[in-house]
This record gives C-alpha cells, structure tokens and sequence, in this order.
C-alpha cells in the first residue's frame, strides 16, 4: 500500500540554525500538508498546500516557516531559524483530488530536537 | 468544525471487541466523521470514516447513530497492536480544511 514517507526520522540542530525536513507524499496525491506535534501533546495543524501555493496556515506558521513542492516528488517544510520551541514531531500528510471527503494520510514524522 | 467529545482512557481483553465512543452533538449535516489512531508517537494513521450510513473496512467498523450525534468505532478483535490514541475527528468536505485532533482515547488492549 503507498505511503507518505518522511526524512531524516530523526534531526538534531542548533539553535538558531536553518532546518529541512523532507516528505514524499503519495504519487497520485494533490494536497499536502504539515502538522506538528509537541512532546504530550496534540497534533497540531500547521499548513496545507496545493497547486504549488500555500491554502492555509495556522498562526505557528509564522515568518520562520515556508514549503516548497521543488519537484514532482517531495514536499519540503523549512524553518529559517529554529527555536528551542521548535522541538516537536513534524508529521506530513497528503490527500487525494477524488472528493473533498477523502482522508488524509501521514508519514511517520520526523523527530526534531533543537539544542 | 464541530466538537467531539471522548474517554481518555479505555481498557479492552485481547480478542475481544473494542467500542471507542464519540459524542459530537453539534454536527453539522454535511460533516464527515473521521477515525484514526496513533501509535507511541508515530503518525497518525487513518481508520475509516462516514457521512451517515454505518461503514466497515479491514481494520474496523463505524457505528453512526441516525441523529449523527454520536459514532462508535469497533475494533472486532482487539490485539495487543491496536493499544494506541485513538482520534474522532469530524469535519466538513472543504478541500482544504485541516484536521483538528483533540486528546483522543488512549485504549489499553491487555492480555
């Protein structure tokens, strides 16, 4: 079964260093999103994409943050100076276009620790 | 999106059925309900989910109740794998619409 694959699974970066994180959504899917998720607590929404522009973005998606789709295959999430704050899981989805019901589906996430 | 309401924390024997309820009484006509579940901090993985009718698939069954106000999702044969946070999440079919998680349930499959 096609899944969301996410690297590296596991980051560890300097404070005030720039961080990428790398998803790979399924092939035949359109929309894609990131979410992250804070040690104890919630999934927490971050941004969704689609048609190679930004659709909506909570407000941790600050200037800090920016996606990039730079191929037909990955799906990327930067954060330009990481914070102490930014230590979480980063959890990316993709959907398919066959209806707006469809469910979303995520990658394993990627653990990122800033130090 | 409208709220849902669940146990934190339910117990269920191996082998037996698992039935995870939901409230969400303020459900909008056109909102969908959505399952998934986490496992010790690993992405969310999707269940099943339905506007309505019941729905069943390989991992479990949606029970929808005919005001809508509540589901149940039933794991027919709990196994010590399903222990995990398990989500009710309802939302309308807006392409871009995000998923709100809350706390979800924590099922503990014992032995």
């Amino acid at each position: 079964e096609p899944e969301v694959t996410q690297t590296p699974s596991h980051q560890v970066t300097q404070m005030g260093q720039e961080v990428i994180l790398r998803c790979v959504p399924i092939s035949n899917h359109l929309y894609f999103y990131w979410y992250r998720q804070i040690l104890g607590q919630k999934v927490e929404f971050l941004v969704s994409f689609y048609n190679n522009e930004i659709s909506e973005k909570s407000e941790i998606f600050d200037d800090q943050f920016s996606v990039e789709r730079p191929d037909g295959s990955n799906f990327t999430l930067k954060i330009r100076s990481t914070k102490l704050e930014d230590s979480a899981m980063y959890f990316c989805a993709s959907r398919t276009d066959r209806g707006s019901n469809q469910p979303q589906h995520f990658g394993d996430g990627t653990r990122l620790s800033i130090l | 999106d409208a709220k849902t309401t669940q146990p934190p924390s339910m117990d269920c024997a191996e082998g037996r059925a698992a039935n995870l309820p939901c409230n969400h009484s303020t459900i909008s006509g056109n909102e969908y309900v959505y399952w998934y579940r986490q496992i010790h901090s690993q992405g969310p993985q999707y269940i099943i989910h339905g506007l309505k009718n019941n729905e069943t698939n390989e991992m479990a069954s949606l029970i929808i109740t005919e005001d809508r106000k509540s589901s149940t999702l039933i794991l027919p044969h709990a196994t010590l794998r399903d222990t995990a946070v398990y989500y009710c999440i309802v939302r309308p079919p807006n392409d871009f619409n995000k998923f709100y998680f809350g706390s979800g349930t924590k099922l503990n499959v014992k032995p």
